[in-house]
């Protein structure tokens, strides 16, 4: 069965600093991997994904991240936050194994300090 | 182009009082459907899912029930809500057969009192 992990619930991190936030999935088969961006009050909207290709895929915002099979990880990353992408990510795989219903990591709460 | 219409945005209401949350999709033809609660602290709780109209799988059992009365229609309700109820509630669809992720609605904000 598939399963997402992402381990930080939390990551504060200053305005204009790098910032890594982890996904881990475990599954049997090929996967699509997808990262979801929650602001506050809101659905979640589809901030990047990756289906097959190139295994760095990017965001029309400056987030981008990379499908590691070895590793199986798919980890999000943007070189600069701005207080803007104060929100909560949430990364989900889905496949054969899940009959392509997404399976949901617990999120990660990215907290930008002045 | 393909829309997802979630409402009411925010809804406050007595325990014991009924539910009705509506979502429609708009542009695409037999999705298959989700209504999502978030409580606070917590992450994304699937709690029922259809593939078609009359046709509802249901993932925990609660004191909610969903309906799928047409194509492009998701009903979630209560016949009286709990306390326990409170939290925010997204409607989400996907094409079937396309690994392409979901598409979410704004969510209702839902606070039993």
């Amino acid at each position: 069965a598939q399963s997402v992990t992402q381990l930080d619930s939390q990551v504060p991190v200053f305005e204009e600093a790098p910032v890594e936030l982890r996904c881990n999935y475990s599954s049997s088969v090929s996967v699509y991997l997808f990262w979801y961006v929650q602001y506050p009050n809101q659905g979640l909207q589809l901030l990047l994904k990756y289906l097959s290709g190139s295994t760095l895929v990017e965001s029309i915002n400056g987030f981008e991240a990379e499908f590691n099979k070895s590793q199986t990880s798919f980890h999000l990353r943007k070189p600069s936050v701005h207080i803007s992408d104060t929100a909560e990510y949430f990364c989900a795989v889905s496949g054969r194994d899940s009959n392509y219903q997404l399976i949901w990591g617990a999120g990660t709460k990215l907290i930008i300090k002045p | 182009s393909q829309t997802i219409h979630q409402w009411p945005a925010t809804l406050v209401q007595p325990v014991g009082s009924p539910l009705s949350l509506e979502c429609t999709v708009e542009g695409t033809s037999n999705p298959n459907l989700y209504w999502y609660r978030q409580a606070a602290g917590r992450g994304l709780q699937l709690l029922f899912y259809s593939v078609g109209i009359g046709q509802i799988s249901s993932e925990v059992p609660q004191n909610l029930s969903a309906s799928r009365p047409q194509d492009r229609q998701f009903i979630l309700s209560s016949k009286k809500l709990l306390l326990s109820d409170s939290g925010f509630y997204l409607c989400a669809w996907r094409v079937p057969g396309q690994g392409y992720g979901y598409t979410f609605g704004s969510g209702t904000r839902l606070t039993v009192v």
